[in-house]
């Protein structure tokens, strides 16, 4: 069954650091989404993707972040300028077209800033 | 908005017990539910969902939900447990129009002693 697939599984970064992080969604979907889940938090809606432009995004994703289609494979999450705030574990996920079709999610990337 | 509540952070469970973990959510406008479950270093997994139609959902491993609207509750549940199960198990509503934005509860940590 095809999956999403995110890099690294874990990412250690210095505070102010730029950091990228990488999602592969599954091929015939259309939209795309980052959460995040700071340890012992709940899990939280950044932002969402489709048709080559974020549909919309929480308070959480301030001009810090950003994300990208770059090509026809990959969605990126990049934090331009990491505080330590922004430790947590971050999902990718993505789904076919239908306001009925779920999501499906990565196994996420760890991101620890020091 | 959203929001939901699931009651309980631990659940510890006899293996070949039956198990509920509660759920509560409040919204202003119509929503879908979900339940997802997250194995040891892996991502969320959808285990069913509610759409429309009959309010008791059956979905993966023998897990089922009840939807309650006047009690504004989806329920899972199961008759008997396995070690395998052993979880963690996220309750999640999202809008029916829009990004298909999900929020999340605290997540319920379902432990299966033998």
């Amino acid at each position: 069954e095809p999956e999403v697939t995110q890099t690294p599984s874990h990412q250690v970064t210095q505070m102010g650091q730029e950091v990228i992080l990488r999602c592969v969604p599954i091929s015939n979907h259309l939209y795309f989404y980052w959460y995040r889940q700071i340890l012992g938090q709940k899990v939280e809606f950044l932002v969402s993707f489709y048709n080559n432009e974020i549909s919309e995004k929480s308070e959480i994703f301030d001009d810090q972040f950003s994300v990208e289609r770059p090509d026809g494979s990959n969605f990126t999450l990049k934090i331009r300028s990491t505080k330590l705030e922004d430790s947590a574990m971050y999902f990718c996920a993505s789904r076919v077209a239908g306001y009925n079709s779920p999501l499906h999610f990565g196994n996420g990337t760890r991101l620890t800033v020091t | 908005a959203q929001s939901v509540t699931q009651l309980d952070s631990q659940v510890p469970v006899f293996e070949e017990a039956p198990v509920e973990l509660r759920c509560n959510y409040s919204s202003s406008v119509s929503v879908y539910l979900f339940w997802y479950v997250q194995y040891p270093n892996q991502g969320l997994q959808l285990l069913l969902k509610y759409l429309s139609g009959s309010t008791l959902v059956k979905g993966i491993n023998g897990f089922e939900a009840e939807f309650n609207k006047s009690q504004t509750s989806f329920h899972l549940r199961k008759p008997s447990v396995h070690i395998s199960d052993t979880a963690e198990y996220f309750c999640a509503v999202s809008p029916r129009q829009g990004a298909q934005k999900l929020v999340f509860g605290q997540g319920t940590r379902l432990t299966i002693n033998p």
